[in-house]
């Protein structure tokens, strides 16, 4: 069946560094591949998306690249600050009809000054 | 925009009794879908639907669950005779229409207690 391996957590990171989440998924379909993140008292929230092979997502400087031939789609940012701590979700719809998102555990990023 | 609303925000009840949750989705949003997430794990789809209709309901337990969108608005989870396992969080989303890549905006989630 369709799943999603995330990176186990908790990330621990110094402001500025760089980083890297890594998710890996298994879909029979074409799936499209998403981040969620949420944010300390917050709900889930739509982080960035990549609907086919090559695609790249991006959002707030965070990056994905949808990777077919290593089915992954890792998240990454370049320098990350305080305000990106939360946990992030790294998801796919199956593309054969299915509409419902298959989460991966989540990974928790703590950022400190 | 008002965003996914649910209610109630907290719900705690004993074990045996029965929950109602509520979904009001965002207004023009004809996919709805529940989700459960248990603490330290991801979110796990329960039902969706396409308007009126469970289009899919694949991801219910058991027959304890059951959900219903009468109007293709407002949805209610309805659990029977609850157990200490249902406790979770129930989280509710809707999304612009079917298509497989649209964005699904989450609600805050219903946080069920069971004793």
């Amino acid at each position: 069946g369709d799943s999603v391996t995330q990176m186990e957590g908790p990330v621990t990171l110094s402001e500025e560094a760089f980083l890297t989440i890594n998710c890996t998924y298994t879909a029979t379909g074409y799936p499209s591949l998403f981040w969620y993140v949420q944010y300390p008292g917050e709900g889930l929230q739509l982080l960035l998306k990549a609907t086919k092979a090559d695609d790249k997502g991006s959002n707030k400087g965070f990056e994905a690249t949808y990777r077919k031939e290593t089915t992954s789609f890792h998240l990454e940012k370049g320098s990350v600050q305080v305000s990106d701590s939360a946990v992030y979700f790294c998801a796919l719809t199956s593309g054969t009809g299915a509409n419902n998102l298959f989460f991966g555990t989540g990974t928790r990023l703590t950022v400190i000054p | 925009g008002a965003g996914v609303s649910q209610t109630p925000s907290n719900k705690v009840t004993e074990k045996g009794k029965y929950v109602e949750l509520r979904c009001d989705p965002i207004s023009g949003h004809t996919a709805l879908y529940w989700y459960r997430q248990s603490l330290g794990q991801g979110p796990e789809f329960l039902i969706y639907f396409q308007g009126t209709g469970a289009a899919d309901d694949s991801g219910l337990p058991n027959d304890r669950f059951f959900a219903v969108r009468p109007e293709g608005s407002v949805s209610t989870l309805k659990i029977q005779r609850t157990e200490r396992g249902d406790s979770a969080v129930y989280l509710c989303a809707s999304s612009q229409n079917y298509l497989h890549y649209n964005e699904q905006f989450f609600g805050p989630g219903t946080r069920l207690t069971v004793l």
